[in-house]
């Protein structure tokens, strides 16, 4: 089993709508984790949060220590955010990184 | 600011044979990884150091090795490559005071 579980695998929107993506853990963790990754692109950090919400632009993050659950929302979704968006979880211990399987999205003109 | 290097970009290499990727970062951090990234899974961590000098093996090290002589370079290497190691590969740096890794545009490597 997976630390680290996203939902959706693949998501197809069209320009203008509101994504939400999906993300459970089931370990203690000191942080929580989004990356995003272009085709054939390298891989860069979005957010890094440890309680409540974090907003850039059109994107937010929001985390639920209590129930191991985080969101990352997309408001008036554009193509260029056509990327996969991934997951990642940083232990209370260790100096490892744990990372979900990552969402597609595809945002259609 | 180049951040994190990679080096090569691509390879296709022949079963048994051997090579090293090359990973440098200018940013003076004393955490480096070498993840593994294949369809359908997520990144996969094949080594990581703590600092210049020292490696640690990650959740899937078999087959490679590493080393970490100088600070801000990272080695990867496969002794006898196998197909079951034909990947993306991708490196990470992070500092002790952020907890951000930053990653490399990866090497994707071919083993036939």
């Amino acid at each position: 089993k997976n630390e680290v579980e996203q939902s959706p695998q693949n998501l197809t929107a069209q320009e203008g709508e509101f994504i939400t993506i999906n993300c459970s853990y089931s370990v203690g963790i000191s942080a929580l984790h989004w990356l995003q990754q272009h085709p054939g692109g390298g891989i860069v950090s979005l957010f890094m949060l440890s309680s409540g919400k974090k907003k850039h632009g059109r994107l937010i993050a929001t985390i639920n220590i209590q129930e191991k659950h985080s969101s990352l929302h997309i408001t008036a979704s554009h193509p260029r955010d056509s990327a996969v968006y991934i997951c990642a979880v940083s232990r209370n211990t260790g100096n490892q990184f744990y990372f979900g399987t990552g969402t597609s999205l595809t945002v259609i003109p | 600011n180049a951040g994190v290097t990679q080096t090569p970009k691509f390879r296709v290499l022949k079963t048994g044979q051997s090579m090293t990727l090359l990973c440098a970062q200018d940013m003076n951090h004393e955490y480096m990884y070498w993840y593994r990234q294949d369809p359908g899974m997520g990144l996969r961590l094949i080594h990581y150091s703590v600092g210049e000098g020292t490696t640690a093996k990650g959740e899937v090290p078999d087959g490679y090795n590493v080393s970490r002589l100088k600070k801000q370079n990272f080695l990867l290497g496969l002794e006898s490559a196998a197909p079951s190691q034909t990947s993306v590969y991708f490196c990470a740096s992070r500092g002790t005071r952020k907890n951000i890794q930053y990653f490399g545009a990866g090497t994707r490597l071919s083993v036939l």
